[in-house]
């Protein structure tokens, strides 16, 4: 079937520096993806969102690039701070409303 | 409040009885959706809520679990009969309509012992 898979479970970042998490989907049809951020014994937090009409987006020290020609996405942090460290996720939106996504990245910020 | 909410929190139980899960969306939010969370794992659709409608069920993994909604308002899972594979967080998220960002709640961690 179709999935949503992140390229690396963990990512290891300095404080201070700029992290890249990145992302496979394999629905060609898929218009909306959303990433999502997660700490232990919360629920995913809402980052950012892109739909297929675009190919860049910005927020508060992130910006997440889409590239509908190999079906990539990538979430940047930008000077990543020790509360940026959590599970990532990015979710696919399929019909309007059924969100998928994988087992996500874990980002650990070192001091 | 602002966001998601979720009862219990945590839920432990033994194998065989029946629990409740309860949702609070966002006020306002027309979309409802429940999902299922294993450890390690991504994520898993469980049911969809429109209103008080729910145009799709199909992932509900048997007919022990169902699902309400009220008032389009509050939403209830239940399942009954409890195996020790329904362990995992159950996440309940909204969106203000389909197709718009969902906002999920801390979940309920289920555990069947």
């Amino acid at each position: 079937g179709e999935s949503v898979g992140l390229h690396l479970p963990t990512l290891s970042v300095q404080e201070g520096d700029n992290s890249i998490i990145n992302c496979a989907y394999s629905n060609s049809a898929s218009d909306y993806f959303i990433w999502y951020k997660q700490e232990s014994g919360k629920g995913p937090q809402f980052i950012i969102d892109i739909r297929s009409n675009m190919d860049k987006r910005q927020g508060q020290r992130v910006t997440v690039l889409l590239n509908k020609t190999v079906k990539h996405l990538s979430l940047q942090i930008a000077a990543t701070q020790p509360g940026d460290s959590a599970v990532y996720f990015c979710a696919e939106i399929d019909n309007d409303y059924k969100l998928s996504f994988g087992a996500g990245t874990t980002v650990t910020v070192r001091a | 409040g602002a966001g998601v909410s979720q009862s219990p929190s945590n839920k432990v139980t033994e194998k065989g009885k029946d629990v409740e899960l309860r949702c609070d969306p966002i006020s306002g939010h027309t979309a409802l959706y429940w999902y299922r969370q294993s450890l390690g794992q991504g994520l898993e659709f469980l049911i969809y809520f429109q209103g008080n409608s729910a145009p799709d069920k199909s992932g509900l993994p048997s007919d022990r679990f169902s699902a309400e909604r009220t008032g389009g308002s509050v939403s209830t899972l239940t399942i009954q009969r409890t195996q020790q594979e329904d362990s995992a967080v159950y996440l309940c998220a909204s969106s203000l309509i389909p197709n718009q960002p969902q906002h999920f709640g801390d979940g309920t961690r289920l555990s069947i012992l």
